[in-house]
């Protein structure tokens, strides 16, 4: 069984600039939630998918979007960068059946740095 | 979701026994309680979960009284490698997303 697998691992972006973070969930899971966790703080809930729908968001501006795919994996799109959008993005997937979601799993994260 | 509260920060000498105690006065009846590990860089890693009085794995030990209003997660023998941010998290199987707060930050007196 494989975890959950993000890419790149570490990225530079300038500001105003776009950035794309991958993720690719566990085997066997069908929902893929995604966090920002700046430095010294606990992660922040951005949205999740499932079934390549959004399906509840945290309070993050439009410019913060997402797709998941048909395999479920997924990816963040981050527009218009700025500096306070440097932080860790932490993807886990996980089980969602009958309205419940089981086995939150969590990738190592991709460091984002906007100078 | 409930709220959680923990202490910040904790420290110990290796071999001890630690105790981290997360209060949650007001944990609805179908929340369960979850305690999550993250090591510097990584993503946080499942520990332990209960909904009432013990739960123990290969890992840590969790400590809930009758109540529920609050949770203990003890970890056994502590050394270097328990280094680590620790999450308390309560809620329902049911919710669609987890809530992280603040965590406490252990770790090992020299």
């Amino acid at each position: 069984e494989t975890g959950v697998t993000q890419s790149p691992t570490h990225l530079i972006k300038t500001r105003g600039q776009q950035v794309t973070l991958r993720c690719s969930s566990q085997s066997g899971h069908n929902t893929v939630s995604w966090y920002q966790q700046a430095l010294g703080q606990g992660p922040q809930f951005i949205f999740q998918y499932y079934r390549e729908e959004e399906n509840g968001r945290g309070n993050f501006p439009p410019r913060f979007s997402g797709l998941q795919f048909p395999n479920y994996s997924s990816e963040l799109n981050v527009n218009a960068l700025e500096l306070d959008d440097s932080a860790l993005y932490l993807c886990a997937s996980s089980l969602a059946v009958s309205g419940a979601n089981y086995g939150y799993t969590f990738g190592s994260g991709t460091r984002l740095t906007v100078v | 979701l409930a709220k959680t509260t923990q202490p910040i920060s904790m420290d110990s000498y290796e071999g001890q026994e630690v105790n981290i105690t997360c209060s949650h006065n007001n944990i609805a009846t179908n929340d369960y309680i979850t305690w999550y590990q993250q090591f510097p860089s990584q993503g946080p890693r499942f520990i332990i979960q209960g909904y009432k009085t013990k739960v123990t794995n290969e890992v840590a030990s969790l400590f809930i009284p009758a109540d529920r209003k609050s949770s203990t997660l003890s970890l056994p023998r502590v050394s270097l490698s328990d280094t680590a941010v620790y999450y308390c998290l309560v809620g329902d199987v049911r919710d669609d997303k987890i809530i992280f707060g603040k965590g406490t930050r252990f770790h090992i007196l020299p």
